[in-house]
């Protein structure tokens, strides 16, 4: 049962504009959600996280924003640029280390 | 930031035969360390919390006979792929988690394996 959902594999956009990443996830007892950024046969890299008790965390170009009765969380990239072209995971905990990850979503920035 | 490697980055073995796959943290000590299995296209998907002094704690779904994780020290966890098949080629990633208890965790680059 995938808890966390990308429903977009995969995005284009053009240098400069804004890329929208978008995750969902089911399970209500979830605090903490992170961004992940992964180039092929790498490990991911932290980009960017959110508490529960907030709706935006901005670092950056980067920004989270959460809604939390929705379920849903987007990652927005502005101005995009071509070495943001990478996959891009959302994770989500409960409690504790365990992290349930999306399926990720490519980004292209196209120059 | 902290840095977790993996060893080897790649390998490719016969059916049958059994692989190990370390994972180091290089700057900071890790009481706990998570391994992770990733299939093409799709998400990561935890496998076992590698805990140093106990047992590894295993995902519903995951043979502990197959995948035996031991924490050999606060540095080092290895997985190993006992008896591999095909259907075991995957990549296989780690993580720690921060030091102090936060919430970020530090991935190693993975580990391709493909069993022929």
């Amino acid at each position: 049962d995938q808890q966390v959902k990308q429903n977009s594999p995969s995005l284009s956009v053009q240098e400069g504009r804004i890329s929208i990443l978008n995750c969902d996830y089911t399970n209500s007892m979830f605090d903490y959600f992170l961004w992940y950024k992964k180039y092929p046969a790498e490990g991911p890299t932290f980009l960017i996280s959110i508490s529960s008790i907030k709706d935006k965390n901005e670092d950056g170009r980067f920004t989270v924003f959460l809604n939390k009765s929705a379920k849903h969380l987007s990652l927005h990239i502005v101005p995009s640029q071509p070495g943001d072209s990478a996959v891009y995971f959302c994770a989500a905990r409960p409690e504790g280390n365990q992290f349930y990850f999306g399926t990720g979503t490519s980004l292209t920035v196209i120059p | 930031g902290a840095v977790v490697s993996q060893h080897p980055s790649w390998v490719i073995c016969k059916s049958g035969t059994s692989v190990k796959i370390e994972c180091r943290s290089l700057d900071f000590q890790a009481t706990t360390m998570f391994w992770y299995r990733q299939f093409p296209k799709q998400s990561l998907m935890l496998m076992a919390t590698s805990n140093e002094g106990s047992k590894a704690t295993y995902e519903q779904g995951v043979e502990k006979d197959k995948f035996l994780i031991n924490h050999a020290s606060l540095t080092l966890s290895t997985l190993t792929v006992t008896s591999a098949h095909p259907e075991d080629s995957s990549f296989y990633i780690c993580s720690a988690p921060a030091a102090g208890g936060g919430n970020e965790q530090f991935f190693g680059p993975g580990t391709r394996l493909t069993v022929l």
